[in-house]
């Protein structure tokens, strides 16, 4: 079956140090996404792509940046980990415009320390 | 511009009685309506969606919602809680055409036995 997979499901970082986090997709989407959930925030937008080499910013994309090499993959970077960067971070995809259902990673919980 | 709310930040009901979670939104178009389900540390789950087809949609595990455009209103109904439905609850917004998609902070459902 078709699936959207995250990694790690947890990670412990310190300040100032780069950690990416991956997303994998085998629905052959065309669009990925990546939401940051924060407890009073719901689900925010940091990052969202259309297509392979292309990106776009989301509503929360300062710290943030992504890469589109290919159809499945959207992996996140966090550029210099700072603890307002601690949330639980999800990737999700979805094939059309904005009709179409989001399919939704299991998410991955960071820790900046 | 498009903005989704969520009049409740926390529901608590019997388990056995209805549920009502409600729901807001404000678009200049047409808007696709989702709601969507979250158990703990899960990601995601879509429970239902409305696309203009069919102003009452039934989604999974029971639930319902309304669409109503003269009270600009989504909201989710069951009428007869689990206590397996305990869990958070996001209504989701979109405009046709477009790749964004809008959360509502979540309605978090507490089932009493």
């Amino acid at each position: 079956d078709a699936e959207i997979t995250q990694s790690p499901r947890h990670k412990i970082t310190e300040t100032g140090r780069q950690v990416t986090l991956a997303c994998h997709q085998t629905w052959n989407h065309n669009n990925m996404f990546w939401y940051r959930q924060d407890l009073g925030h719901g689900l925010r937008l940091i990052h969202y792509s259309y297509g392979v080499q292309d990106t776009n910013k989301g509503e929360v994309s300062d710290g943030y940046s992504v890469s589109r090499s290919n159809t499945e993959d959207l992996p996140l970077t966090l550029e210099s980990a700072a603890s307002s960067q601690t949330s639980v971070y999800f990737c999700a995809s979805s094939s059309g415009q904005g009709n179409e259902k989001l399919f939704f990673g299991s998410g991955t919980q960071l820790s900046v320390l | 511009a498009q903005s989704v709310t969520q009049l409740d930040s926390h529901v608590s009901v019997s388990e056995g009685t209805p549920v009502l979670l409600r729901c807001n939104y404000s678009s200049s178009y047409s808007p696709s309506l989702f709601w969507y389900v979250q158990h703990p540390n899960k990601g995601l789950q879509l429970l239902l969606k409305y696309t203009s087809a069919a102003t009452l949609v039934k989604g999974i595990n029971g639930f319902e919602a309304e669409f109503k455009k003269s009270e600009t209103s989504f909201h989710l109904t069951k009428p007869s809680a689990h206590m397996s439905d305990a869990a958070e609850y996001f209504c989701v917004g979109s405009t046709s055409g477009t790749y964004k998609y809008i959360f509502g902070t979540g309605t978090r459902l507490k089932v009493l036995a």
